[in-house]
Parts: structure tokens; C-alpha cells; sequence
């Protein structure tokens, strides 16, 4: 149980241009999930806090017009990074916890590539 | 906020031997402490975890100890194989949110 989906695996896109990944929680209900960014050989870092049908929390310095997270329903997030510039280049991975839980479990990661 | 730090960033240890990571962490209100290990390109996966109610949890090579006075945990690995090499990161919950603070990470290497 607790298996995590993200889609797609891994994207290419050009800079300026919006790519959206979805983290699904497969086998169970997800009242929170969490979006984190992991550079290489560091730890990482959580980029927003989102509760189903709530507004995203966003950590400091993640900024909220840039990252648009969605969270409509118990088995679904969405991030949308817009105007991806190269910097934006990352392993972006989220997380789903259930409700009264306190474990958190990931997906396997989206890496992008802006060129 | 909560602050954790992780020892070693890097672990070399032959097959067979233990590995010992370290971490501690700040905030006293801290109540929850999950171990990850991540394989390359791939997602943390959750190894094991504990609660500040226990002092100890035990399952099968791996173990974790708690130390709630001092605020560190450590995670042990115990008869190692190849197949342990990866990067492990300890975590802590902060006392509200159920947001989880990472340490920096331990590459571990167990050599055949």
C-alpha cells in the first residue's frame, strides 16, 4: 500500500514555456501532499504544503505565481511550473500523506530539463 | 524553524560490516523522525521511522534509536550488502503541519 504516481517521469521543454506534473496517490486518500526540489547531491526542499481543496502554502522564497499548484481532489496534485527558465532545471518530487497520518510518501520524482 | 543535521555525508563500509548515520535536530517539540533511503533518479523511499514515545524500533538489519534529551537519532544498518548502497536521509516533523525537515543526507557505499 501507499504507492505514489508522478507524471510524466521526465520532460524536456524550452524556455518560456508551462509544463505541468501530476502525483497521484494510488491506494489511498491524500489529504496533503507536498512538493518538494531536489538539486543534485543535496537534500531537498520543500517547495509547498497543499491540503485538498485548499490554497497551496508556499515556503519562503517559492514564489506561488510561478509555481501554481492545484489540489482538487484526494488522489490528485498538480505543479505547474510557468515560464520555465533554465534555472528551473531540477528533480521535482511530491509527497501524499493521509488523513491523521504523519507519514509521508513519495513519488518517484519528475525530472526537468529546461533548455 | 526546525533545523536537522545528518553524519557522515559520506559512508564507506564493506559488505557485511554496520553503518551508523547520525542526526540531530532542534526543535525540542519535534515528535516524529522517518528514515528515507533514495536510490539515483528514483524518490525517497521510507526505510523505517520512530516516535518520540519510543526509545528504540527494530526491523530486520535496520534499527533506529531515539534520544530525546540530546535530540539525536541514529539509524543502523547492520550486516550491509551492495544493494544497501544509496543516499539516506533522516527527517523530523515540526511541531505543527506535519511538515518534514530533511537532513543533508549520507551517501552510503558498501563495497563487495
Amino acid at each position: 500500500g501507499a504507492v505514489v504516481s508522478q507524471h510524466p517521469s521526465w520532460v524536456i521543454c524550452k524556455s518560456g514555456t508551462s509544463v505541468k506534473i501530476e502525483c497521484r496517490s494510488l491506494d489511498f486518500q491524500a489529504t496533503t501532499m507536498f512538493w518538494y526540489r531536489q538539486f543534485p547531491k543535496q537534500s531537498l526542499m520543500l517547495m509547498a504544503t497543499s491540503n485538498e481543496g485548499s490554497k497551496a502554502t508556499y515556503e519562503q522564497g517559492v514564489e506561488k505565481d510561478k509555481f501554481l499548484i492545484n489540489h482538487a481532489s484526494l488522489t490528485l496534485s498538480t505543479l505547474t511550473v510557468t515560464s520555465a527558465h533554465p534555472e528551473d532545471s531540477s528533480f521535482y518530487i511530491c509527497s501524499a500523506m493521509g488523513r491523521n497520518q504523519e507519514t509521508q510518501y513519495f513519488g518517484p520524482g519528475t525530472r526537468l530539463l529546461v533548455l | 524553524g526546525e533545523n536537522v543535521e545528518q553524519h557522515p555525508s559520506t559512508l564507506s563500509v564493506q559488505e557485511g560490516d554496520s553503518a551508523v548515520i547520525k542526526c540531530t535536530y532542534s526543535d525540542s517539540a519535534s515528535n516524529y523522525f522517518p528514515w528515507y533511503k533514495q536510490e539515483l533518479g528514483k524518490g525517497p523511499q521510507l526505510i523505517i521511522d520512530i516516535r518520540s514515545n519510543v526509545g528504540e524500533k527494530k526491523d530486520q538489519r535496520i534499527a533506529v534509536t531515539l534520544n530525546k534529551t540530546a535530540k539525536h537519532f541514529s539509524l543502523h544498518i547492520t550486516e550491509t550488502q551492495p544493494e544497501d548502497s544509496a543516499v539516506y536521509f533522516c527527517a523530523a516533523t515540526e511541531a505543527a503541519g506535519n511538515k518534514l525537515t530533511f537532513g543533508g543526507g549520507t551517501r552510503v557505499l558498501v563495497k563487495p
